[in-house]
């Protein structure tokens, strides 16, 4: 089974802070997303990778950077964060475009 | 752009009852791809079901079906024989064969009850 990990599922950062979190998927994926998720709002992308050191902004890439020096891991940045960036944080893989996307179990994100 | 509408923010639905959840989507693509996807409680958001656009064929998924009509860009999901597990909430989403980005509908809450 593909497997993404998400290394911290529970955060509560300071205003201000530089927060990074961590994916790291075990199947060879080229692609790797990272999701916003809001009530209401359903998913939306921040970014995505196609290959190492590759990146594309999504809908919504105002307020973070990403990193992929290797291809099982994707990072995503918050450079100083702000309340509004408050939210759950998916990552996801997939093999290539139309295949199956597979997500990890998700980052709470609280910024007090 | 692409869009996806989840016209059904909430739905209730008897246990082993058939309940259909609705989804439609708007492109000027023509190959794509049409998911269902699946967060319960949890949190952890699975595949349900899988649908080409080129394919005419409905995709199914044992109690899962979807009923495509890519002339209206609809894409719904029916559950037959509801389950307690199938509690949770649900993502439309879409992608075109040349790309990469994912678009998501808004999910719609599901509620199975006993």
């Amino acid at each position: 089974d593909v497997k993404v990990t998400q290394s911290s599922r529970y955060l509560v950062k300071r205003t201000g802070e530089k927060v990074f979190l961590e994916c790291v998927q075990d199947m060879d994926h080229e692609n790797m997303f990272w999701y916003r998720q809001d009530p209401g709002l359903g998913l939306r992308l921040i970014y995505f990778s196609y290959d190492v050191k590759m990146k594309e902004k999504g809908d919504i890439p105002e307020g973070y950077s990403v990193s992929r020096e290797k291809k099982e891991r994707f990072s995503l940045i918050l450079e100083s964060a702000s309340t509004n960036q408050t939210s759950m944080y998916l990552c996801a893989s997939s093999l290539s475009p139309g295949n199956t996307i597979y997500f990890g179990e998700g980052s709470w994100l609280t910024v007090v | 752009a692409q869009t996806v509408t989840q016209s059904q923010p909430e739905m209730s639905v008897q246990e082993a009852e058939t309940v259909t959840l609705s989804c439609t989507y708007d492109t000027s693509e023509n190959n794509y791809y049409l998911f269902w996807y699946k967060q319960p409680p949890s949190r952890q958001m699975i595949l349900v079901i899988r649908q080409e656009a080129y394919k005419q064929q409905n995709a199914t998924e044992n109690r899962f079906s979807v009923n495509f009509q890519k002339a209206a860009k609809s894409f719904s999901l029916k559950i037959s024989d509801s389950q307690l597990g199938d509690t949770a909430m649900y993502f439309c989403a879409f992608t075109a064969n040349a790309g990469n980005m994912l678009t998501f509908g808004g999910g719609t809450r599901l509620m199975v009850k006993p």
